[in-house]
């Protein structure tokens, strides 16, 4: 069984640029979640949608951050302008259940804001 | 806000010695609580969770887990770790549909 995927790996983009970022959890996983993990910190819940609804986003800074699930599958954050504190890993998981009894985390993308 | 400690950010061992990671939580109601790990260079997985019933969790590779629940705590041991056990581990408390994850704990096991 495959894995949660998330593209690119890696992105190093300059400050004020938009980045978007690809997530495609494990089949048959309705709830998908997006997290923030700082350096030196435990990942932090940006958004968790139950199929295609944003269930719960109140972590989510919305004056620069967006997220989309429009087909209740695959899932795109983005950050329109990045700033330097942005530079961060951002985790995809997902979860068969809405309770996220077990949630399976993908690789992250590793963003970088010069 | 629930938070989770992590007593360590770093242990560093020898093989073969025993490992115990500290976690406790702030909340006080229901919770469920899991260890992820994440291998240098993989993604994070997790090891084991507890979320009713016996509270000693025993956990893939080795790891086991033991709920106290008057100290609120759920602490990580592995009697005799191994080189490949080096990598970070992060404990993580579920309360409402919301995962909290600790800092984490780096290990090193040395050869």
């Amino acid at each position: 069984e495959a894995g949660v995927v998330q593209s690119p790996r890696y992105k190093i983009i300059e400050k004020k640029q938009p980045v978007a970022f690809w997530c495609n959890p494990i089949s048959g996983h309705n709830t998908l979640y997006w997290y923030l993990q700082n350096l030196g910190q435990g990942p932090e819940l940006l958004i968790r949608y139950e199929n295609e609804e944003a269930v719960d986003d109140s972590q989510l800074p919305k004056d620069r951050f967006s997220a989309e699930r429009l087909k209740g599958v695959d899932s795109t954050l983005k950050i329109q302008p990045a700033e330097l504190g942005d530079s961060a890993v951002y985790l995809c998981a997902s979860s068969d259940r809405p309770s996220g009894e077990t949630q399976y985390f993908g690789p992250g993308t590793r963003l970088l804001v010069l | 806000a629930q938070s989770v400690s992590q007593h360590n950010h770093h242990v560093i061992l020898s093989e073969a010695a025993s490992l115990e990671l500290g976690c406790n939580y702030s909340y006080g109601g229901t919770v469920n609580l899991f260890w992820y790990v994440q291998y240098p260079g993989q993604h994070l997985q997790l090891l084991l969770k507890y979320f009713s019933g016996d509270p000693l969790v025993k956990g893939i590779k080795g790891f086991e887990a033991e709920f106290i629940k008057s100290k609120f705590s759920f602490n990580l041991r592995k009697p005799s770790v191994q080189w490949s056990d080096t990598a970070e581990y992060f404990c993580a408390v579920r309360r409402d549909y919301k995962l909290s994850f600790g800092a984490g704990t780096t290990v090193t096991v040395r050869a």
